[in-house]
């Protein structure tokens, strides 16, 4: 079992760009939660997936949204890229909308 | 959401026991006490989860009082490998604790030879 792979590890864009961010999901799994983690902080809840529409959002702008598509698999797109975007975005998977999370290694954005 | 304070950092020598504690005073009754791991460059691993008294498993042991106010989360005999950043989650019941976590700054635990 690969476990929750994300895609690029690393990435970095410039100010008023837009990124994409993707992430396959644990074998088996059916809803995909994203997180921002900024460093030196926790893990910040951005949205959950689940049969593919946004289940659930955290505090964040819409500049950032997301897909789910039918394998299950998900994006995160940030638009508008602003400096305070640089973080580790983090991708959890989990079997239906109430059990455990499973972390991906996360993709490291840059901004400058 | 009830807040958790836990320390930023602790320190320790291999082979010894560490207790790591949180304090959620404003817990709710629905609420689940949940420990993650995150070591550099990786995502949160789920450690242990309780809701009252002592919870084991084979990594660590969970430790709530009866007023559930605190819980302190032991790791016996840590190693090295046991370098990382530990957070203390609190969660509206066991199903909606899993949901959508809700992270603190976490305790960075530095493990020395």
């Amino acid at each position: 079992d690969a476990g929750v792979t994300q895609s690029p590890t690393h990435l970095i864009k410039t100010r008023g760009q837009q990124v994409t961010l993707r992430c396959s999901p644990k074998s088996g799994h059916d809803t995909v939660s994203w997180y921002q983690q900024a460093l030196g902080q926790g893990p910040q809840f951005i949205f959950q997936y689940y049969e593919e529409e946004e289940r659930q959002r955290g505090n964040f702008p819409d500049r950032f949204s997301g897909h789910q598509f039918p394998n299950y698999s998900s994006e995160l797109n940030v638009n508008a890229l602003l400096l305070g975007d640089s973080a580790l975005y983090l991708c959890a998977s989990s079997l239906t909308v109430d059990n455990e999370q499973f972390f991906g290694p996360g993709t490291r954005l840059t901004v400058l | 959401l009830a807040k958790t304070t836990q320390p930023i950092s602790m320190d320790s020598y291999e082979g010894q026991e560490v207790n790591i504690t949180c304090s959620h005073n404003n817990i709710a009754t629905n609420d689940y006490i949940t420990w993650y791991q995150q070591f550099p460059s990786q995502g949160p691993r789920f450690i242990i989860q309780g809701y009252k008294t002592k919870v084991t498993n084979e990594v660590a042991s969970l430790f709530i009082p009866a007023d559930r106010k605190s819980s302190t989360l032991s790791l016996p005999r840590v190693s090295l490998s046991d370098t990382a950043v530990y957070y203390c989650l609190v969660g509206d019941g066991l199903n909606s604790g899993y949901s959508t976590l809700t992270f603190g700054k976490g305790t960075m635990l530095l493990v020395s030879p």
